[in-house]
């Protein structure tokens, strides 16, 4: 069975420029989570969807941050204008359900220069 | 809101010894307590998760203990080997998942 997928797996974008990570969750798995950790400091939670629906977006830093699932497969989230403090590794997870062990893709390290 | 601290920060230790590595979280309504390491450049990967209403989960040489009650989990890693050296994170789910820093774990030959 295939793992949670991330592309691209680097990115190296200049400030101002938009990226777009994708992530292709576990099949059947209705929950999708974004984390990301920046240099340094802890992974931090930034979004959580059941389906296509966010549960909890509490975690998103700013609105330069969208995510998206249309169709409740895999998502999208997009950073639109990146800046500096952006850089890190993006993680994603699926879990089938609520409560149950979040299975993490590989990670995008993204560098905002 | 739920805080996640570990402690050590980082630990050296040679080949062969038995370690603990500790987590504390502020909030016991959780659903679990989850152990991850992370090696350099690399993903998270899962080694133990406890649920809730479990005291303890054992994976070969790897066993995490959890006391809810004191907001408590260790993980204990026994005849540590090279292999062993990584980053170990430990996670507490409660709708959302709060990590903790990480211990950075060398083990010397």
């Amino acid at each position: 069975e295939a793992g949670v997928t991330q592309f691209p797996s680097h990115s190296v974008i200049e400030k101002g420029q938009t990226v777009t990570l994708r992530c292709d969750p576990i099949s059947g798995h209705d929950n999708l989570y974004w984390y990301r950790r920046v240099m340094g400091k802890e992974i931090k939670f930034l979004l959580h969807f059941v389906k296509e629906s966010k549960q909890d977006e509490s975690g998103m830093p700013n609105n330069r941050f969208l995510a998206e699932r249309t169709g409740g497969t895999y998502s999208t989230l997009k950073v639109q204008p990146a800046e500096l403090e952006d850089s890190g590794v993006y993680f994603c997870a699926s879990s089938p359900q609520l409560g149950e062990t979040q299975y993490f893709g590989p990670g995008t390290r993204l560098l905002v220069l | 809101k739920q805080e996640v601290t570990q402690i050590p920060a980082a630990l050296s230790v040679p080949e062969g010894e038995n370690l603990v590595l500790n987590c504390s979280f502020t909030d016991s309504a959780i659903y679990n307590l989850q152990w991850f390491r992370q090696d350099p450049g690399k993903g998270l990967t899962s080694l133990l998760l406890i649920q809730s209403s479990q005291r303890e989960q054992t994976s070969g040489r790897l066993n995490a203990s959890l006391d809810k009650s004191s907001g408590r989990s260790t993980l204990y890693i026994a005849a540590s080997q090279p292999g062993d050296s990584a980053t170990y994170l430990c996670a507490a789910d409660k709708n959302d998942m709060r990590f903790g820093a990480g211990t950075r774990l060398t083990v010397k030959p």
